[in-house]
């Protein structure tokens, strides 16, 4: 799996749209970008995930660049429950017994402020 | 949506009891999978299972064993336990389809194990 880049933390005002970077410079052309977060204390959550086009869902929306060596992902109106750490994570989609395990960087702690 | 769940978020053991962890799933995943989360060491894979009755070791599989009677229900059991296995042990189950969508895994809440 491609290595990433996120930066160790951020802040973002409630309410706001919360904008985070990810660096994957080495991605392969078959490795998708995932993005899941773990709020404190819980197990890590699914965002949302992309290969070259742009995504949204009811979480989040995924932003990745045209050569694909990096990607943001915008949660939209942020609410102090978005405080969590967010992690990119760049992966060729599995087969069925191979590359099972979930590898997570030290991603990026994002603080909702009131 | 999917339900992973875990027998216990909190559990406090002494050294040498075997402890039994439990997770169920409820969205008919073939795959599931049984993680510890340590600060500054990420999250490490132990055992996995692809299928009833069927098991395979992970990076850290030592002192650990896992038991998949039934589908939807794996457990991971600590033989005897010991202090250096206080830890956050997270559960997980994928579909086993191919595709990136399948390649989601879905987590349980966590359970936070103290061997005293």
């Amino acid at each position: 799996d491609a290595k990433t880049t996120q930066p160790p933390s951020m802040d973002c005002a409630e309410g706001r749209a919360a904008n985070l970077p990810c660096n994957h410079s080495t991605i392969s052309g078959n490795e998708y970008v995932y993005w899941y977060r773990q709020i404190h204390s819980q197990g890590p959550q699914y965002i949302i995930h992309g290969l070259k086009n742009n995504e949204t869902n009811e979480m989040a929306s995924l932003i990745i660049t045209e050569d694909r060596k990096s990607s943001t992902l915008i949660l939209p109106h942020a609410t102090l429950r978005d405080t969590a750490v967010y992690y990119c994570i760049v992966r060729v989609s599995v087969s069925n017994f191979g590359n099972e395990k979930l590898t997570f960087g030290t991603g990026t702690r994002l603080t909702i402020i009131p | 949506d999917v339900k992973v769940t875990q027998s216990s978020r909190y559990l406090v053991k002494r050294t040498g009891e075997k402890v039994f962890l439990e997770c169920v799933q409820d969205m008919d995943h073939e795959n599931m999978f049984w993680y510890r989360q340590d600060p500054g060491l990420g999250l490490r894979l132990i055992y996995f299972s692809y299928d009833v009755k069927m098991k395979e070791k992970g990076d850290i599989p030592e002192g650990y064993s896992v038991s998949r009677e039934k589908k939807e229900r794996f457990s991971l059991i600590l033989e005897s336990a010991s202090t250096n296995q206080t830890s956050m042990y997270l559960c997980a189950s994928r579909s086993a389809g191919t595709g990136s969508l399948s390649d989601t895994q879905y987590f349980g809440p966590g359970t936070r194990l103290t061997v005293l």
